[in-house]
């Protein structure tokens, strides 16, 4: 167990549907990250919070939106979902927003979202 | 633009042979380099990374990985793989804003 929880870890829904992602962070830390890994895209860098603010953007479609709340856990929401947007879908978390020595990335295993 | 390739999707050792994966980046500084492991059904465990000082880094379960700047490659290694070593190893690099960005991965089969 990573301490990074995701849910749900299976999610199948329908074209033009909308879901919603949870996370939980690692406890302490304050950053969470969004991933998408697909067949043909690979691990593909979505979006980052740090403490309740945005702090970057990645590949992440304008269907697609997040949040992170007060109590740090994240949502991941994905609406007009099409066939290409089933994929496994990683949070993961750090401590700081930045790159440190001792600043490293826990992953979460993962929502795995279907789309039909 | 920070990138990384992994050379070979897919690669196949015997039980008991060295497994060599191989990852080479792209950085116009000096980069963070991380390798990652995903066992089937699970998500990414990080296996070691490079951040400054010592270039041979050693990591979880025999793994070991060597910076080289002069090749800007950081392959991972173990001198003798074992069947609960088949799994998919992702290299990533990161830099500043600790965004990891990933290789394509590399299967890692191990044959009896």
């Amino acid at each position: 167990d990573s301490g990074v929880t995701q849910t749900p870890k299976h999610l199948i829904t329908a074209t033009g549907q909308r879901v919603t992602l949870r996370c939980s962070p690692r406890s302490g830390d304050l950053s969470v990250y969004w991933y998408q890994q697909s067949l043909d895209q690979g691990l593909q860098f979505l979006i980052q919070y740090y403490n309740g603010e945005e702090r970057a953007k990645g590949n992440i479609l304008e269907r697609f939106s997040a949040q992170q709340f007060p109590d740090l856990h994240s949502e991941l929401n994905l609406s007009s979902l099409e066939l290409g947007d089933s994929a496994l879908y990683f949070c993961a978390s750090s401590v700081s927003p930045t790159a440190s020595g001792a600043n490293v990335l826990t992953f979460g295993a993962g929502s795995r979202l279907t789309v039909l | 633009a920070q990138s990384v390739t992994q050379l070979g999707s897919h690669v196949s050792v015997s039980e008991g042979a060295l497994v060599l994966l191989r990852c080479n980046y792209s950085s116009s500084v000096p980069p963070y380099l991380f390798w990652y492991v995903q066992y089937p059904n699970q998500g990414l465990q990080l296996l070691l990374k490079y951040t400054t000082g010592a270039t041979l880094v050693k990591g979880i379960n025999g793994f070991e990985a060597e910076f080289k700047k002069s090749e800007t490659s950081f392959h991972l290694t173990k001198p003798s793989a074992h069947m609960s070593d088949a799994a998919e190893y992702f290299c990533a690099v990161s830099r500043g804003a600790n965004n990891l960005f990933f290789g394509t991965g590399t299967r890692l089969t191990v044959i009896p």
